[in-house]
């Protein structure tokens, strides 16, 4: 089955590292994205890794993929008050498209 | 640059009418989908097309239609409104998979729908 899990919530001071953590179950996942959704506004493609990789950077964010565990992470380095938002993590399978989001993890960032 | 546009940002509707939402995208994607985001959760696909005159369920399809009549346009229709049907209703489009070339799908800003 598929299922994709997140923490809720996550508070930062402006300056620090956020890391958003996510789960998921179905192994025969191939690409796993991150998300991005501000206030009243669709959600933003923020980066996605495939998954016979382990580490993508991209700018101040790192993916971390632990296939073995199904533990996806993403890690935004210098975390500022723009980035205040929800977080969602997804699966999808290659060659087909249908994502399975998480829950979404609010990051509240504070000066 | 329009990419997925989405109409009407807002309504609300009384139990048992009806309403179609609409989804326009100019990057000529075969791909649409319409998604539903339940307040703290994440987002449930309702139904997918890979190309025009092509449709098939999601995940939660009960209670909507869609049709595809041309590449840009994928509108939802709700014939009898109920109050399980509030909600925020995303569309998005991409392009079909290339072996592994990924192809993000790309989100309109929503339509926020409630039911009284």
């Amino acid at each position: 089955g598929e299922d994709v899990e997140q923490s809720l919530f996550l508070s930062v001071r402006e300056g620090d590292s956020s890391v958003i953590n996510c789960t998921y179950t179905d192994s025969s996942s191939t690409y796993l994205y991150w998300y991005k959704q501000e206030p009243g506004a669709g959600l933003q493609l923020l980066t996605y890794i495939f998954s016979n990789m382990d580490m993508k950077q991209d700018q101040r964010l790192t993916v971390l993929l632990n296939k073995k565990d199904k533990h996806l992470s993403l890690r935004i380095a210098d975390t500022q008050t723009g980035d205040s938002a929800i977080y969602f993590c997804a699966e999808s399978k290659t060659g087909f498209q249908k994502l399975v989001f998480g829950t979404g993890t609010r990051l509240l960032v504070s000066p | 640059n329009a990419g997925v546009t989405q109409t009407p940002k807002f309504r609300i509707l009384k139990i048992g009418q009806s309403m179609t939402l609409q989804c326009t995208q100019d990057m000529n994607h075969n791909y649409m989908y319409w998604y539903r985001q339940d307040p703290g959760m994440g987002l449930k696909l309702i139904y997918y097309s890979v190309g025009a005159g092509i449709t098939d369920k999601g995940e939660v399809p009960n209670g909507y239609n869609v049709s595809r009549s041309t590449t840009e346009d994928f509108p939802l229709r709700l014939e009898l409104a109920a109050p399980s049907q509030t909600s925020v209703y995303f569309c998005a489009s991409s392009y079909p998979d290339r072996g592994h070339s990924n192809q993000p799908q790309h989100f309109g800003d929503g339509t926020r729908l409630s039911i009284l």
